[in-house]
């Protein structure tokens, strides 16, 4: 079965330090990553993915991921955070062995950026 | 390109109620998704549609249901509505296949009195 978690709910972190919000995987086969960032009262952005090919990944907004196949983790990251980058995170995997679109969700992080 | 849009925004229901939610997908995209969003459960997956045809289901009873259109367009209904229904759905669009990424509305908040 596929499934990912995240294991903190809160990240703080002060403006222009660098933000890392964790991820790890379980899945059959090889794994479809993606993170999406949600704003109060909104849907959710896509921000990166991690299909195959080059173990960082960088997406939108200045993040990037670093997949991890010993450590089955996909962290994301920024380098300097900033105070709108306050938000929930979500990483998902998609479920290959069922269809395309279906994704499994972890239970989202909240950032905080601290001014 | 418009992104993905669903209506309404917000909906009160009272238990008992149906109720049909409604997703526009990025045009050119057939895959359809639904997912349901709760403080509780997290973001749970509903249902996709592909080509007017219900590609996967996920644990949900069968109170909910869904359908799609020849134009990609996708309705979800909810019979019969429970408290617990109360959530934000949110409706994914994609092009289907394995390796491009999902697209989402801002989502439908219904609350179920």
């Amino acid at each position: 079965a596929q499934s990912v978690a995240q294991p903190e709910d809160q990240v703080n972190v002060a403006e222009g330090n660098p933000l890392t919000v964790k991820c790890t995987y379980s899945v059959s086969g090889n794994p479809y990553l993606f993170w999406y960032v949600q704003y109060p009262n909104r849907g959710l952005q896509f921000l990166l993915k991690y299909i195959t090919g080059d173990n960082l990944v960088k997406g939108s907004y200045g993040f990037e991921a670093e997949f991890n196949k010993s450590q089955t983790s996909f962290h994301l990251k920024k380098p300097s955070a900033l105070v709108s980058d306050s938000a929930l995170y979500f990483c998902a995997v998609r479920d290959i062995m069922t269809g395309a679109n279906n994704l499994f969700f972890g239970t989202g992080t909240r950032l905080t950026v601290i001014p | 390109k418009a992104g993905v849009t669903q209506t309404p925004r917000y909906l009160i229901k009272t238990r008992g109620q149906q109720v049909t939610l409604s997703c526009s997908p990025i045009s050119g995209h057939r895959s359809v998704s639904w997912y349901q969003q709760t403080p509780g459960q997290g973001l749970q997956f509903l249902f996709e549609y592909f080509s007017e045809t219900q590609r996967n289901k996920g644990n949900f009873p069968g109170r909910f249901s869904g359908r799609q259109f020849s134009n990609s367009r996708s309705e979800m209904n909810v019979s019969t509505l429970e408290l617990g229904d109360s959530a934000l759905y949110l409706c994914a669009s994609g092009q289907g296949d394995l390796n491009t990424e999902a697209f989402f509305g801002q989502g439908t908040r219904l609350t179920v009195v």
